[in-house]
């Protein structure tokens, strides 16, 4: 059981370029997140999910985009990316029962130069 | 104004100390959650409340909700407690159950 996976944990990036963070969660949960973590920023919501096939906008949506095609995976894609991409990004899903639990995966570290 | 804030914004406590970190929000809610994020590492969910307190361990987490407030409660403080503590809230209005409101995190150093 290897809970909410990332790939890739690090990455440098040209202004420009493209690319796609994967996410994979094996708990079965409908609600997925994708998120950013900046320095006093906290953690903004990009795009989140609320079961296969489905996908809506967060806080800051501007410059992503995301896709679930199955329901483990939930994929973040930056089709140009930007210097102020440069982030932490941190991918979750979320046991909606009685518990009510976001599990996180253990983040990309991108750096757009 | 952000609608979950934390205070203080730093803590610097010594080993022993009994810390508090406090989460006030401006919103309806139905569920407030504690988490916890070591330096360079993962995020972990410590607590989730709807109503009154929880215990795990040395941490016990405590909501009112008539003042909109939360604390978190660290006894017999560990330099292993020192983290970035965030507090997040599910706002109970249509459509935002779905989503977490997030603090921007107190970060905790507990020395030896």
């Amino acid at each position: 059981n290897a809970g909410v996976t990332q790939t890739p944990k690090f990455r440098v990036l040209k202004t420009g370029q493209s690319m796609t963070l994967l996410c994979a969660q094996d708990m079965n949960h409908e609600y997925m997140y994708w998120y950013r973590q900046d320095p006093g920023m906290g953690l903004r919501l990009i795009h989140y999910s609320v079961g296969e096939g489905t996908t809506a906008k967060g806080e800051v949506p501007d410059g992503y985009n995301v896709s679930r095609l199955k329901k483990q995976n939930f994929l973040l894609g930056l089709e140009s990316a930007a210097p102020s991409q440069t982030s932490v990004y941190f991918c979750a899903s979320r046991d909606y029962g009685t518990a009510d639990t976001q599990y996180f995966g253990p983040g990309t570290r991108l750096t757009v130069l | 104004k952000n609608e979950v804030e934390q205070s203080p914004q730093n803590l610097t406590a010594q080993e022993g100390e009994f810390i508090t970190i406090n989460c006030s929000y401006s919103v309806g809610i139905s569920a407030l959650h504690w988490l916890q994020q070591h330096p360079g590492g993962g995020i972990v969910s410590l607590f989730m409340l709807s109503s009154g307190k929880k215990k795990h361990g040395r941490l016990i987490a405590t909501i009112n909700i008539q003042e909109k407030h939360s604390s978190l409660h660290i006894t017999a403080s560990h330099p292993r407690d020192s983290a970035v503590y965030i507090c997040a809230v599910t706002k109970n209005s249509g459509g935002s159950n779905y989503k977490l409101t997030f603090g921007k995190g107190t970060l905790l150093t507990v020395n030896p």
